[in-house]
């Protein structure tokens, strides 16, 4: 059971290349979501997911976009990257409800040059 | 629109009692009170969360208070490996939880040998 899978770890990227941050649940959890953690601040919400083929807006959606076509992955693409998306990048991943833990990958630290 | 307020930071010697504290006074009815921590930049890791009710876990207890309008996370017995930054959140319980949680700065837990 490895619970949440994000990869990369690390990845430096030049300024206008994309990409995609790739995270995968072994839980069968409905809800998935992706933060960003800038320095020294807490995390916010970017995207989330209730279930396969459903995606809605976080808090700072701009400059991304996310898929879900299983149960198990939800990738993070990044567009034509900047140096404000410099951040490190969370997935986690919950069942259903208020009252349930969200369990939470170890991150991907992206730096844009 | 903070939901929840706690110290930027505390200091605690080793094997004593760690109690960070947590005004919510807005929080309504159906909503949880979540405790997480972050270690280092790792990803953050559930820690306990209750309704109405005092709780214990094998990590820690969490004691709210009649008016549930404020809480206190104990570490029983506080080690050097529980430096780390603490969040309080606050969730709804039914039908909640799609949209993520709601992370502020936290408290800086810093143990002392």
């Amino acid at each position: 059971n490895a619970g949440v899978t994000q990869t990369p770890k690390f990845r430096i990227l030049k300024i206008g290349q994309s990409m995609t941050l790739q995270c995968a649940q072994d839980m069968n959890h409905n809800y998935m979501y992706w933060y960003r953690q800038d320095p020294g601040m807490g995390l916010k919400l970017i995207y989330y997911s209730v279930g396969a083929g459903i995606t809605d807006k976080g808090e700072v959606p701009n400059g991304y976009n996310v898929s879900r076509s299983t149960t198990e992955d939800f990738p993070l693409r990044l567009e034509l990257a900047a140096p404000s998306q410099t951040s490190v990048y969370f997935c986690a991943s919950s069942y259903p409800g208020g009252g349930t833990e969200a369990f939470f990958g170890q991150g991907t630290r992206l730096t844009v040059v | 629109d903070a939901k929840t307020t706690q110290p930027p930071s505390m200091d605690c010697a080793e094997g004593r009692a760690a109690n960070l504290p947590c005004n919510h006074s807005t929080i309504s009815g159906n909503e949880y009170v979540y405790w997480y921590r972050q270690i280092h930049s790792q990803g953050p890791q559930y820690i306990i969360h209750g309704l109405k009710n005092n709780e214990t876990n094998e990590m820690a207890s969490l004691i709210i208070t009649e008016d549930r309008k404020s809480s206190t996370l104990i570490l029983p017995h506080a080690t050097l490996r529980d430096t780390a930054v603490y969040y309080c959140i606050v969730r709804p319980k039914l039908g909640g939880g799609a949209d993520g949680l709601t992370f502020g700065k936290g408290t800086h837990l810093i143990i002392q040998p």
